[in-house]
């Protein structure tokens, strides 16, 4: 059984502030890790994807991997009320369609 | 540059009533998916397409069905509905998987 496990809030931080959100998975064999934001009553959207072990950054979001630990993370830095949304984890299966499996998400409260 | 679209947006119905979700996309993308997405569940898969003329079932398929009538389109059929499907369904399709996925804006389905 695949399994996708997020912190699971709700996180508050104050506007400017680096918001950290957490993923750990349970198939080893993963190899693409996606990040989602899904304000709410909309559909999810992407954000990020990571494949290698490290950091990947675009602009104020990092996306790091560890696949030792089967662990993915996502920083926002100087959040905005704006980032205030559900961040969603998703790890791709090996099967021929990609299929993701999501976490349950994590709610982010930016406060002005 | 419609994206992927699904109809209807919102739908009430009785218990025991059958309906079909639909669902099309313009961007020429071999893999289609449906999702249900309860409070606190995060996003599950229901059913997918790797491409034209194959279907699987997801993590729970039970009370559905799917039809992928061709590259662009994908149905998604609850036969005799039951309040244990009331949920918010995503249709969502992808290229190669590793660029991730293009939801649907979502049917919000409520079954009284």
């Amino acid at each position: 059984q695949k399994e996708v496990e997020q912190n699971s809030g709700p996180l508050s931080v104050p506007e400017g502030a680096i918001a950290s959100l957490n993923c750990t998975y349970s198939d080893r064999g993963s190899q693409s890790f996606f990040w989602y934001r899904q304000y709410s009553g909309k559909s999810p959207e992407l954000i990020m994807f990571i494949y290698s072990n490290g950091d990947k950054e675009d602009g104020r979001f990092t996306a790091q991997l560890n696949k030792a630990s089967q662990y993915v993370s996502l920083l926002i830095r100087d959040s905005q009320p704006s980032d205030s949304a559900t961040y969603l984890c998703a790890v791709e299966g090996s099967g021929s369609a990609r299929q993701l499996t999501f976490g349950s998400g994590t709610q982010l409260t930016v406060l002005p | 540059n419609a994206g992927v679209t699904q109809t209807p947006k919102f739908q009430v119905l009785k218990t025991g009533q059958s309906m079909t979700l639909q669902c099309a996309q313009d961007m020429n993308h071999n893999s289609m998916y449906w999702y249900r997405q309860d409070p606190g569940m995060g996003l599950r898969l229901i059913y997918y397409s790797a491409s034209e003329g194959t279907t699987d079932k997801g993590e729970v398929p039970n009370g559905y069905n799917v039809s992928r009538l061709n590259k662009r389109e994908f149905s998604l059929r609850l036969e005799s509905a039951a309040p244990s499907q009331t949920s918010v369904y995503f249709c969502a399709s992808s290229q190669t998987g590793r660029d991730g996925y293009t939801f649907g804006s979502g049917t919000r389905l409520t079954v009284v």
